[in-house]
């Protein structure tokens, strides 16, 4: 069975600074890994995703993501927060048919 | 890209009543629809997983007579809430994987709300 362990269920930045999310994984095949973003009453928004290819992905909004296998992780930064970046973000672990969903991080952006 | 489309975005029933949700594939063909549900400030937790023409199959907990999926088509899942409660009150999201790709598209979701 795979799953997502997110350390931290709410960050604090100040506008400008590095945002750091952390995400472990579980998972008994290579993975496939994504990061989303939902703002409220909203749906899920991709930010980027991990197929196997490049280890370091580039994502949209400036996000950028690094799967290191030796440590199970997949964690989100940018280097420089905006107030817009303020959202609840999920990561979570696929094996295609059976996608599952970290607690997620609300990311809160001081100005 | 990959578009999913929800409907209605907001509903709000009465206790007793049944509420159809409807989850469309805008722009692809999909084999397989996921629908989730989100209590507030949580996460997603997977309530099915739908394939087309077949039975959807639920997670451990999910009561498959009061949420009937149905999959008719390669781009529209619904799920019905039969005689919904107060307690069924929550944040509704489904997703289409697209045929052939390890990804799942999400809708904006439906907010549900039993009174």
């Amino acid at each position: 069975a795979q799953s997502v362990t997110q350390l931290g269920s709410h960050v604090s930045v100040s506008e400008g600074a590095l945002v750091l999310l952390r995400c472990n994984y579980s998972s008994s095949v290579p993975p496939y890994l994504f990061w989303y973003v939902q703002y409220p009453n909203q749906g899920l928004q991709l930010l980027l995703k991990y197929t196997s290819a490049a280890t370091l992905v580039k994502g949209i909004n400036g996000f950028e993501a690094e799967f290191k296998k030796s440590e199970t992780s997949f964690h989100l930064t940018k280097p420089s927060a905006h107030m817009s970046d303020a959202a609840e973000y999920f990561c979570a672990v696929s094996d295609p048919n059976d996608m599952r969903f970290g607690a997620g991080t609300r990311l809160t952006v001081k100005p | 890209g990959a578009v999913v489309s929800q409907h209605p975005s907001r509903v709000i029933c009465k206790s007793g009543t049944s509420v159809k949700i409807e989850c469309r594939s805008l722009d692809f063909q999909a084999t397989t629809m996921f629908w989730y549900r989100q209590f507030p400030k949580q996460s997603l937790m997977l309530m099915a997983t739908s394939n087309e023409g077949s039975k959807a199959t639920y997670e451990q907990g999910v009561e498959k007579d009061k949420f009937l999926i149905n999959h008719a088509s390669l781009t529209l899942s619904t799920l019905t809430v039969t005689s919904a409660h107060p307690e069924d009150s929550s944040f509704y999201i489904c997703s289409a994987e697209r045929t052939g790709l390890a990804e799942q598209f999400f809708g904006p979701g439906t907010r549900l709300t039993v009174l």
